[in-house]
C-alpha cells in the first residue's frame, strides 16, 4: 500500500518549452501533495505544498509563475515547468500525505528533467 | 538553523549486527518523526514513523525510539543486511505546518558482508 507514481520518469526538453510532470497516489487519497527538487548529496528542497482544490503554497525563493502546480483531485497533482532553462535541469520528486497514518508521507520515484 | 540533525555522515557495520542511526531535533513543535531510506536518483522510501505520544515503534527489523526530553530519536536495524546499504534520512513534521517535512542531512549506512 501507499504507492506514489510519477510520470514521466525522465524527460529531455528544449530551452523555452514547458514540461508537465504528474504525481499520482495509486492506492490512497492524498490530502496533501508536496513537490521537491533534489540537490547534491541527495538533499531535498521543498518547492511547494498543495491541497486538493486549493492553490499551492510555495516556499520562499520558488517562482510560482515558473513552477505551476495543480492539485485537481485527491490522487493527482501536476508540476509544470514553464519556459524551462538549463538551470531547471534537476531531479524532481513528489510526495503524498495520507494513507493509514495521516502524517506519513510517501514519495514518488522522481523525474529527471534535462533542459538542452 | 538546522532543526533536524544527523551528526554522523556515515556508518559502517557488519552484516548481522545492529545498525543504530541517530537524529536530534531542536524544534519542540515537532509531533511526528519519520525515517526514510534513499538511493541515488530515486525517491525516498518510507521505513517507519513515530508520533510524539509514543516512545517506541517497531516494524520487522526496524525499531524507532523517541526520547522527547532529550529531543533525540534513533533507528535500530536488526539484523543488518547488505541490502540495507543506503542513505538514511530522519525527518520531522508538525500539524501546524501542514505536515511539511524537515529533513536531516542523512547518514550513509554501509553494511559489509
Amino acid at each position: 500500500g501507499a504507492v506514489v507514481s510519477q510520470h514521466p520518469s525522465w524527460v529531455i526538453c528544449k530551452s523555452g518549452t514547458s514540461v508537465k510532470i504528474e504525481c499520482r497516489s495509486l492506492d490512497f487519497q492524498a490530502t496533501t501533495m508536496f513537490w521537491y527538487r533534489q540537490f547534491p548529496k541527495q538533499s531535498l528542497m521543498l518547492m511547494a505544498t498543495s491541497n486538493e482544490g486549493s492553490k499551492a503554497t510555495y516556499e520562499q525563493g520558488v517562482e510560482k509563475d515558473k513552477f505551476l502546480i495543480n492539485h485537481a483531485s485527491l490522487t493527482l497533482s501536476t508540476l509544470t515547468v514553464t519556459s524551462a532553462h538549463p538551470e531547471d535541469s534537476s531531479f524532481y520528486i513528489c510526495s503524498a500525505r495520507g494513507g493509514l497514518a495521516y502524517y506519513e508521507q510517501y514519495f514518488g520515484p522522481g523525474t529527471r528533467l534535462t533542459v538542452t | 538553523d538546522q532543526q533536524v540533525k544527523q551528526n554522523s555522515p556515515s556508518l559502517s557495520v557488519q552484516e548481522g549486527r545492529i545498525s543504530i542511526l541517530n537524529c536530534d531535533y531542536t524544534n519542540s513543535m515537532f509531533d511526528y518523526f519519520l525515517w526514510y531510506k534513499k538511493y541515488p536518483a530515486e525517491g525516498p522510501t518510507f521505513l517507519i514513523s513515530i508520533s510524539s505520544i509514543k516512545d517506541k515503534n517497531e516494524d520487522g527489523r526496524f525499531t524507532v525510539f523517541l526520547n522527547k526530553s532529550a529531543k533525540h530519536l534513533s533507528l535500530h536495524i536488526v539484523p543488518s543486511q547488505p541490502g540495507d546499504s543506503a542513505v538514511y534520512f530522519c525527518a520531522a513534521s508538525d500539524s501546524g505546518s501542514n505536515y511539511k517535512l524537515t529533513f536531516g542531512k542523512g547518514t550513509l549506512l554501509t553494511v559489509n558482508p
